[in-house]
């Protein structure tokens, strides 16, 4: 059975601050790694990782991930409240379109 | 595109009684999963349909739960009888089917209360 741990479980920075998010999986013929952000309503897509080593950047977000050691990091630079969110993490296998989600870190930024 | 959308968007019903969830994928998708969200329990999958077909309820809870897509537009998932743990945000999610893995997008999510 496929299996994702996200760390830490939740954080509390201020404004500015730098943050880096943890997904660690297993996964029998691992295919992507998804990372997703949940607000108030439904989870939006951020990145898919399929290659080690390739960090993959939107504005302030970048990702990476590592498949040797499996897992991936979610880094966060210059904080804003804005991205006070659920940041979920999800592994897909070869066996089809379907995704195993970690728990979730729950990021709250402080003004 | 309206993106997926679900109705109701929030239900309240007494336990025992039967529970229908609406779903209307992103035209042109054709795979759609349905999950439920739980604090304690986080996203689960419950089950997943490509082209109209069920490929994978291994997460259905129980034979309470039952799902259906008769078309490419449009599924259901219902509880019959309903039960108070059931009580979370179900949501639709929709993709094209392919490899690589295309993105799921949410829908906004169905909040149930059973009492």
């Amino acid at each position: 059975e496929d299996k994702v741990v996200q760390s830490p479980l939740s954080l509390v920075v201020h404004e500015g601050d730098t943050v880096t998010l943890n997904c660690s999986y297993e996964v029998t013929n691992f295919r992507s790694l998804l990372w997703y952000k949940q607000e108030k309503k439904a989870p939006t897509f951020l990145f898919m990782l399929t290659s080690s080593g390739i960090e993959k950047k939107s504005g302030r977000l970048s990702s990476i991930l590592d498949k040797k050691e499996l897992f991936s990091i979610l880094n966060i630079t210059a904080t804003q409240t804005g991205d006070s969110a659920i940041y979920l993490c999800a592994v897909n296998n070869n066996a089809g379109n379907m995704l195993t989600f970690g728990g979730g870190t729950r990021l709250m930024v402080k003004p | 595109d309206a993106g997926v959308i679900q109705s109701p968007r929030h239900e309240v019903t007494e336990m025992g009684q039967e529970v229908t969830l609406r779903c209307k994928p992103i035209s042109g998708h054709n795979s759609l999963f349905w999950y439920r969200q739980t604090m304690m329990r986080g996203l689960e999958l419950l089950i997943y349909f490509n082209n109209n077909v069920p490929i994978d309820d291994s997460g259905m809870p129980e034979d309470r739960f039952s799902a259906k897509m008769p078309n490419a537009s449009f599924s259901t998932l219902k509880i019959q009888p309903s039960e108070p743990r059931d009580s979370a945000v179900y949501f639709c999610a929709s993709s094209q089917q392919g490899n690589p893995l295309y993105e799921q997008y949410f829908g906004p999510g169905t909040r149930l209360t059973v009492t």
